[in-house]
């Protein structure tokens, strides 16, 4: 089974600077992934960004890239340059393959504040 | 539709009638996954769908829960007798193909409020 914590209940940013939103999962998978979503007030789940273990060099997708850290268990996200529209709940979420289905097991996410 | 499409947004049932939320992936997608949020968690998987077979429903939370995916696109997820405790966002996810880890795209979800 997968655990995965994330440590920050809410976080407050200035428009414009970088913010790191924390993840730390555990995993018996020898070979996983890590998914990071953003849930607006709307409801719906955004898939943000994605990275296997076994992939060299840290993802990037626009604005967000992963800080991962194998050995720590680690999978922080960096949002650069906040605009007032990633105001949001944010996901840290690992696939359990332990009964091929690859449901997502998600963290309880991190609600981001974007301070004008 | 280009997304996936949950109906309805909202449900308020009184407490012992019976609910049925549908979900509309998007085409051609294979996989299936129901889960539930609770107010201020993240969402816990209920049911996984791989075209109309069920092959996992170890997140189903008693026998009153019951999901079908009759020809392997539309799906049902029927809560029978709701009780308080199924107040929650149940959410709706598709991905193109099995296995792997492949994006799941989710719809909007069905707010359940149970009175």
């Amino acid at each position: 089974a997968q655990k995965i914590t994330q440590t920050q209940p809410g976080m407050f940013v200035q428009e414009k600077e970088a913010v790191t939103l924390d993840c730390t999962y555990d995993t018996s998978d020898q070979s996983y992934g890590l998914f990071w979503y953003k849930q607006p007030s709307s409801g719906e789940m955004i898939f943000l960004i994605y990275q296997g273990s076994y992939d060299e060099q840290n993802a990037t997708e626009g604005r967000y890239s992963l800080n991962f850290q194998k050995a720590r268990k680690s999978a922080n996200l960096v949002i650069s340059a906040s605009q007032l529209g990633d105001s949001a709940m944010y996901f840290c979420a690992v696939p359990y393959s332990g009964a091929g289905s690859y449901q997502l097991t998600f963290g309880k996410g991190t609600k981001l504040s974007v301070i004008p | 539709g280009a997304g996936v499409s949950q109906s309805p947004r909202y449900k308020v049932a009184k407490r012992g009638q019976d609910v049925a939320l549908r979900c509309d992936p998007i085409s051609g997608h294979v996989s299936l996954f129901w889960y539930q949020q609770a107010l201020g968690q993240g969402p816990e998987f209920l049911t996984y769908f791989q075209n109309e077979a069920q092959l996992d429903k170890s997140g189903l939370p008693s026998d009153r829960f019951f999901a079908e995916r009759p020809e392997g696109s539309v799906s049902t997820l029927k809560i029978q007798r709701t009780q308080q405790e199924d107040s929650a966002v149940y959410l709706c996810a598709s991905s193109l193909i099995t296995g792997g880890y492949t994006e799941a795209f989710f719809g909007q979800g069905t707010r359940l409020t149970v009175v």
